[in-house]
């Protein structure tokens, strides 16, 4: 079993609206990392988690919040968004955040602020 | 800090072979790899190669690196209609913490 699975696979909010982005993955994998991509460009890093605790946040706005709940879970919340910040937001996790560790990356959740 | 460039597009026949390039600046570059997305959907890992190789083969997909010129290659042989997608190349730095991507090489498959 190599999945990532994200939920929703899509979600529209309001500007003023708390939601969560849900990644789960049942592979032992000690890393996982939120990546945001906007139309037609490459995966940014946002955060990386390693053995639950948060290890790299790029500079990621605080109306984004992650959390990671257990070793198979990781969440994203979402609070007072702008519509800037519509975009696919991919989870991905690898056995530990070493070089020899490939990311596994789910489908994403496509997200439309309005 | 790191830097990762491709070609933006290839268009190439089904059948034949298509060839994705890829350079890179960090010379601290431990692993290096495929990944590919097609429309709406997240990112496939096709392959990656160890920085200590300069060959890969995978069925139909070969990697080569040329480590002097920080240069990888993706060649995909009897290139396929479901081979059209976006290919993203990346690299892990030696701190081993992050992927890199570079931007991304639009692949258009025609029959």
């Amino acid at each position: 079993d190599t999945e990532v699975t994200q939920t929703p696979k899509h979600l529209v909010m309001g500007m003023t609206n708390k939601k969560s982005l849900k990644c789960e993955q049942h592979m032992g994998h000690r890393a996982m990392y939120w990546y945001k991509q906007k139309a037609k460009k490459p995966p940014e890093l946002m955060f990386v988690y390693s053995y639950e605790k948060l290890s790299i946040n790029e500079s990621v706005p605080s109306r984004f919040s992650p959390e990671c709940p257990n070793s198979s879970l990781l969440n994203l919340h979402l609070h007072a968004l702008q519509p800037e910040d519509s975009a696919l937001y991919l989870c991905a996790s690898s056995q530990d955040q070493g070089g020899n560790t490939e990311a596994f990356f789910g489908q994403g959740t496509r997200l439309t602020v309005v | 800090g790191e830097d990762v460039e491709q070609s933006l597009f290839l268009s190439v026949r089904e059948g034949d072979s298509s060839v994705i390039n890829c350079t890179y600046t960090d010379s601290s570059s431990t692993y290096l790899y495929w990944y590919k997305q097609e429309p709406g959907a997240g990112l496939q890992l096709l392959t990656y190669i160890f920085s200590n190789m300069d060959m890969k083969q995978d069925q139909r997909l070969t990697v080569l690196l040329n480590k002097k010129d920080k240069h990888l290659s993706l060649r995909i042989a009897d290139t396929q209609t479901g081979d059209s997608a976006i290919y993203f190349c990346a690299e892990k730095g030696a701190a081993g913490n992050k992927l890199t991507f570079g931007g991304g090489t639009r692949v258009l498959v025609k029959p």
